[in-house]
């Protein structure tokens, strides 16, 4: 089946640093990929829409500075944390969904970043 | 706009007993229904999905769930349940009309713990 892979799986580093989390579609190709959010014993909450070769599409009340995408090939889209603080930790998804597929194509995950800023 | 709601945050069942996991959503357009389980640490695996058709839907694990028009459900059922099915699990819809995005809305979850 599809695979969506998520890299780093767990990442701590200090305060004022920037971090990249990697979303590739493995063995598909994805014009869309969604980033989302989830605190502990939380739902997902969706932060932006990651389209191939243009901008995200934030959600309200997203910082679109602070969480830069970039969608830079069908099987690549990054989420890069800018000058990350403590309140930025959490567990970050992504997913993707088939270009090839039909429209009610579910959505694929990856198996999440664990983000810890001291 | 969608959303979607879990009545129950914790479900605790005993191995072996039969187990009901609920949703209800609203939403002014049709929709897409999913149910994901998501294991500790792990992104989420799909159990099921309603696209149209049978409204009784049959998913990996032994899982199946009915979509309920009327009452605008989409419950979950197990009728014997594993120790290996204590995750949390999460209902979702997608807009059937949102061709442009299809991001999903979820649900809070409900774990499920079974017990010994």
């Amino acid at each position: 089946g599809a695979v969506v892979s998520q890299h780093p799986s767990w990442v701590i580093c200090k305060s004022g640093t920037s971090v990249k989390i990697e979303c590739r579609s493995l063995d598909f190709q994805a014009t869309t990929m969604f980033w989302y959010r989830q605190f502990p014993k939380q739902s997902l909450m969706l932060m932006a829409t990651s389209n191939e070769g243009s901008k995200a599409t934030y959600e309200q009340g997203v910082e679109k500075d602070k969480f830069l995408i970039n969608h830079a090939s069908l099987t690549l889209s990054t989420l890069t944390v800018t000058s990350a603080h403590p309140e930025d930790s959490s567990f970050y998804i992504c997913s993707a969904r088939d270009v090839s597929g039909i429209s009610n194509q579910p959505q694929h995950f990856g198996d999440g970043t664990r983000l810890s800023i001291l | 706009a969608q959303s979607v709601t879990q009545l129950d945050s914790q479900v605790p069942v005993f191995e072996e007993a039969p187990v009901e996991l609920r949703c209800n959503y609203s939403s002014s357009v049709s929709v897409y229904l999913f149910w994901y389980v998501q294991y500790p640490n792990q992104g989420l695996q799909l159990l099921l999905k309603y696209l149209s058709g049978s409204t009784l839907v049959k998913g990996i694990n032994g899982f199946e769930a009915e979509f309920n028009k009327s009452q605008t459900s989409f419950h979950l059922r197990k009728p014997s349940v594993h120790i290996s099915d204590t995750a949390e699990y999460f209902c979702a819809v997608s807009d059937y009309m949102d061709t442009g995005r299809r991001a999903l809305t979820f649900g809070s979850g409900t774990r499920l713990q079974v017990q010994p």
